[in-house]
This record gives structure tokens, sequence and C-alpha cells, in this order.
């Protein structure tokens, strides 16, 4: 089962905008990541928060994180052509070792 | 360092045909996984090991056989292949230890082996 789910499953918007995906999961968690995949290609590890943290940032990116209501947001400020790929967002709240995914939200954006 | 690598990358099989995904990584990271990839499904974890010469299974294991001999190399087989196990599969690791910064389960992945089984 999964156990995270990002919403929305598509976003289309234009190059400058910001582009905002959602996650919410199920059982309580160590800590969250977002992971983008280009088309066809493998997935690259954005941005991890945990789960005593509420507000992350890297560069464009800002994650939150909030744990009473089990949802995390990813933000992409000043979105470029090139950040058109998938998101998703991962937790561990299943075990320590192991990583359950969410089926993602595919960004595209337009020049 | 190349990272995570995986043999091959494309490969189309009969069914019934059996065959063997090599994952091999340079980090020397304790923690190794199997996950497909269908549309509209996410990934899905098949199975991990902890360790050399540990195994486990995740979410979708059956069909699948895994092995970890050695600590760098992770093997996904399939003793008889079927038309559902048609995906993109991915290979990742991680370091098992909180190290530099980075959490444990951090992943990474390798570029996947689209399998097309007819």
């Amino acid at each position: 089962s999964q156990q995270g789910e990002e919403d929305p499953q598509a976003l289309s918007i234009q190059e400058g905008e910001n582009a905002t995906m959602n996650c919410s999961y199920k059982t309580s968690i160590n800590n969250l990541q977002w992971y983008r995949q280009n088309s066809g290609r493998g997935l690259v590890h954005l941005i991890l928060i945990r789960s005593n943290e509420r507000e992350k940032h890297s560069g464009r990116l800002r994650v939150t994180l909030d744990t009473s209501k089990k949802s995390s947001s990813l933000l992409i400020t000043a979105s470029r052509a090139a950040d058109t790929a998938s998101y998703f967002c991962a937790t561990d709240g299943e075990g320590y070792s192991t990583l359950t995914f969410g089926k993602g939200t595919m960004l595209l954006v337009s020049p | 360092n190349a990272g995570v690598t995986q043999t091959p990358k494309f490969r189309v099989l009969k069914t019934g045909q059996s065959m063997t995904l090599l994952c091999a990584q340079d980090m020397n990271h304790e923690y190794m996984y199997w996950y497909r990839q269908d549309p509209g499904m996410g990934l899905r974890l098949i199975h991990y090991s902890v360790g050399e010469g540990t195994t486990a299974k995740g979410e979708v294991p059956d069909g699948y056989n895994v092995s970890r001999l050695k600590k760098q190399n992770f093997l996904l087989g399939l003793e008889s292949a079927a038309p559902s196990q048609t995906s993109v599969y991915f290979c990742a690791s991680s370091s098992g230890s909180g190290t530099s910064g980075r959490a444990f389960n951090e992943q990474f992945f390798g570029p996947g082996t689209r399998l097309t089984v007819l």
C-alpha cells in the first residue's frame, strides 16, 4: 500500500511561476524525502525533512512538514523549463530501512 | 564514482524465459533495493537487503528472487517471466548510517532497466 500520496497528479505552469505539490501520509515518520525523476531516468534525491522540523530550504526549494496533519508540501519558486519532471515524496513510517513512495506529481513548466 | 549502475538497460523476454538483472554500487552502501515502476503506480519495492548476505521481501516480491553475495552487488532474478512483469526496474542503495549529514535511508538510484515480456 502507498504511504505517501501526492496532489495534484499533474501540474502545468509557465516559467517564472511557483509550483506547489502536496504529500499526505498515513503513519508516523522519522523523516520525509522528496525526489525528482526526469523522463526515462532514475530518481534523484532533492531534500529531506525530519519529523521534528517544520520547514526546510534548499536553493529554490522549500519544504514544509505538518506532522499533526500528516502532510508535507514542496514549493519550487521561479520555475524553469528544466524543472519539468515527476516529483515523489517518500516516507519511512513503516520501517527505518525502507521508503514508501507516492505515485508522484507530474510538473510541466512551459517556456 | 559511477554511483549505482544497472545491467542491462533494455531487455525483451518471451513468457517463461528467465533472466537476471544486475545492480552494482561503488559507494560502499550497506542497503540496496529493487523497485518496479509502472504507469500510474509509482515505485513499488520488490526486495531489499540491509547487508551482504541478507535479503528481505518488499511490497511485491512474488515471481522474483534476489541475492546479495557481495556488498556492492544486488541481483534480481526472474525465474519464469510473465507479461505482468513488464515494467521499468530501478535499483537503489543507501548508506545505512547517518554519515555526512545525510539520513541513513536517503537513496541513490540507478538509471533503470526497461523490461518487456511478450
